[in-house]
């Protein structure tokens, strides 16, 4: 069955610090990789995403993220987080699943960045 | 303005009874999806639908139920054999292509009474 994994549920990073977030998923076929952020009160936004190409994406506010397919992995990085990235982070997969586009996620990690 | 519209915002169900979770959408999008999301569990996947009068499980479904007679509206019943309903529930739509993102609405908080 498909899934996606994010083993890191809190992280609190200094400003100016470096960010990694992992993201593993289970599907043997074509996928499509996202992650989307959630800041406190409002709707989860897309960051990013990966389809085809370039397996090293660029989103909004300096995010990136690497598809490493040999490793089914989507991990998600910043070089310098700010006290604003403070959020929740979810990575999601799109894939053919019986005919159908089945859209899941993982747990989401949260992340707070001290002033 | 397009987007999606979810009603109520809160609401509360009593033992054994039966509540409607509204979802509307004026994108003129194909496929809506419905989630639940509970602290540390992230967003789990209830329904999902890619085209009128047809709509899929996902991962949760058990104790829910869903419609979609209209492109515009998926709504999400939760019965009463649902025994653990408290939760933020989103729903959310998409255009049919494979790799575009999703939209969301405010989401709905049910709790039990």
């Amino acid at each position: 069955a498909q899934s996606v994994s994010q083993h890191n549920h809190h992280v609190i990073l200094s400003e100016a610090a470096s960010l990694e977030l992992g993201c593993n998923y289970s599907y043997g076929g074509t996928v499509n990789l996202f992650w989307y952020v959630q800041y406190p009160g409002q709707h989860l936004q897309l960051l990013l995403k990966y389809f085809s190409g370039d397996p090293l994406v660029k989103g909004i506010k300096g995010f990136e993220a690497e598809f490493i397919k040999s490793k089914f992995s989507f991990n998600l990085r910043k070089p310098s987080v700010q006290w604003s990235d403070t959020a929740e982070y979810f990575c999601a997969v799109n894939a053919v699943t019986s005919g159908t586009y089945k859209y899941i996620f993982g747990t989401g990690t949260r992340l707070k960045v001290l002033a | 303005d397009g987007g999606i519209t979810q009603s109520p915002k809160y609401l509360f169900r009593k033992e054994g009874q039966n509540v409607t979770l509204s979802c509307e959408q004026n994108l003129n999008h194909d496929a809506m999806y419905w989630y639940r999301q509970d602290p540390g569990q992230g967003l789990r996947l209830i329904y999902y639908s890619q085209i009128v009068n047809d709509f899929q499980k996902g991962d949760i479904a058990e104790g829910y139920s869903v419609s979609r007679e209209k492109k515009e509206s998926f709504p999400l019943t939760v019965t009463s054999a649902q025994k653990n309903p408290t939760a933020f529930y989103l729903c959310a739509s998409s255009t049919q292509e494979y790799n575009e993102k999703l939209f969301f609405g405010s989401g709905t908080q049910l709790s039990v009474l």
